[in-house]
């Protein structure tokens, strides 16, 4: 079954960049999705099909796709990105969806 | 506005049963592709099944397959998730979420999610 590979903890400065990384076997030829969670919160697209954000979500957020790694990057970083970040995909073998193993942000 | 909003959790002895529901407002469920998926304490999303628009073709993960049951009431707008056969391992947080006309498409919104625990 298809793998996606996050690190599990990435920390950042206010003000700085955050760069979180979901490796896969060329994840590059798939659309990728990325989630928000916070504590108690229901997850919230914050990128999707690779580089899109949704009505809503602050241009601070993008991403990026190619070869074996797809990268969300937060700019500008504010407490209020403290959370888990999650990537997903639709693996066409399975017909199945894939998430990464999640990556919680702290803004230090 | 969109929403959804999951009930039916609850403790359960292992081997037990369980049936989720998840209420869908502003939209009409089966004009979208819907989805259940779980968070174990500690762990990653893990997608559980979901159900395509309009003919409803139901999938699941191989990890509920057989043992879980999707299912949809159109008349109440709601999705709904049999559990049998639990086991400790399907401890987790459930989320329902919508799909988009495609099935592949990303999943907007989600649920806050109702708690399941399988513990003897």
């Amino acid at each position: 079954s298809y793998v996606l590979t996050q690190p599990p903890s990435v920390s950042v400065a206010p003000g700085q960049t955050a760069r979180i990384t979901c490796g896969g076997n060329n994840i590059g030829s798939r659309s990728v999705h990325w989630y928000q969670q916070k504590p108690g919160q229901a997850p919230v697209v914050v990128v999707y099909d690779d580089t899109d954000r949704p009505s809503g979500i602050p241009e601070r957020f993008s991403g990026s796709n190619s070869g074996n790694t797809a990268t969300l990057t937060i700019s500008r970083v504010e407490a209020g990105d403290e959370a888990d970040y999650s990537c997903q995909v639709w693996d066409s073998s399975s017909d199945h969806f894939v998430f990464g193993t999640g990556t919680k942000v702290t803004v230090l | 506005e969109v929403q959804l909003v999951e009930s039916g959790g609850g403790l359960v002895q292992p081997g037990r049963s369980l049936r989720l529901s998840c209420a869908a407002s502003g939209f009409t469920i089966d004009d979208y592709a819907m989805h259940w998926v779980r968070q174990a304490p500690g762990k990653g999303l893990e997608w559980v099944s979901g159900m395509s628009r309009k003919s409803g073709s139901i999938d699941y993960a191989d990890s509920v397959k057989g043992r879980f049951t999707m299912s949809r009431d159109k008349a109440k707008n709601s999705l709904f998730l049999e559990m049998n056969n639990l086991r400790i391992e399907d401890t987790a947080s459930y989320h329902c979420a919508r799909g988009g006309s495609n099935w592949h498409h990303y999943f907007d919104p989600w649920g806050q999610g109702t708690q399941v625990i399988v513990s003897s």
